[in-house]
């Protein structure tokens, strides 16, 4: 059973881009979290979703981010017009229903923006 | 005031000590998680409590929930052990997602 997969690794846009930042759970997982970790700070709570549902939106900036969980197919965390500040790393985690089992993380998006 | 504190931020020891790290947090709880992140920065669950004492090798985690705090104790350390070590809680008003501490950072000296 594959653990929790993201790509890419590592990504680098310039100011102004899009990055899209994907997650694939595993297997049997139908909730979805992400996390961001800027340099130097602790991890901060972005966003869970379960299968075609945002169900906790609240860390989300409230401009140009935006993430979706699709029936079929990963999570995406996509970030329009990126800015040096957005420069993170983002971990993404998976739990099987219900609520309140563990989260497994995957090895996480390093976005660099030039 | 960060809802999770842990202590110390920095820890320097050598191989084969037993070290503790702790955890402290201001909100009601339903579950903690302990994990680590490595230099190459991936992060895994070591445990998730709710009560009690966990082990797992030579990691042990216990908490307190009457008094907010949590240990995380590593036996017989060793140099792989170093890493960071994040306490996370999921509160009991929020679901599942976690509020994070900042971590601390554990180098073991051979």
């Amino acid at each position: 059973n594959a653990g929790v997969m993201q790509n890419p690794r590592h990504l680098v846009r310039r100011r102004g881009q899009e990055a899209r930042l994907r997650c694939s759970p595993m297997k049997g997982h139908s909730h979805v979290y992400w996390y961001r970790q800027l340099p130097e700070e602790g991890l901060k709570f972005m966003v869970y979703l379960q299968k075609e549902n945002i169900i906790d939106e609240s860390g989300m900036p409230k401009e140009r981010f935006s993430a979706e969980f699709p029936k079929e197919g990963p999570s995406i965390l996509r970030i329009q017009q990126v800015v040096r500040g957005d420069s993170a790393a983002y971990f993404c985690a998976s739990s099987p229903p219900p609520i309140g089992f563990e989260q497994f993380f995957g090895p996480g998006t390093r976005l660099t923006v030039l | 005031k960060n809802e999770v504190e842990q202590s110390p931020q920095n820890l320097t020891a050598q191989e084969g000590e037993f070290i503790t790290i702790n955890c402290s947090y201001s909100v009601g709880i339903s579950a903690l998680h302990w994990l680590q992140q490595h230099p190459g920065g991936g992060i895994v669950s070591l445990f998730m409590l709710s009560s009690g004492k966990k082990k797992h090798g030579r990691l042990i985690a216990t908490i307190n929930i009457q008094e907010k705090h949590s240990s995380l104790h590593i036996t017989a350390s060793h140099p792989r052990d170093s890493a960071v070590y994040i306490c996370a809680v999921r509160r009991e008003t929020s679901g599942s997602r976690l509020t994070f501490g900042e971590g601390t950072q554990l180098t073991v000296n051979p």
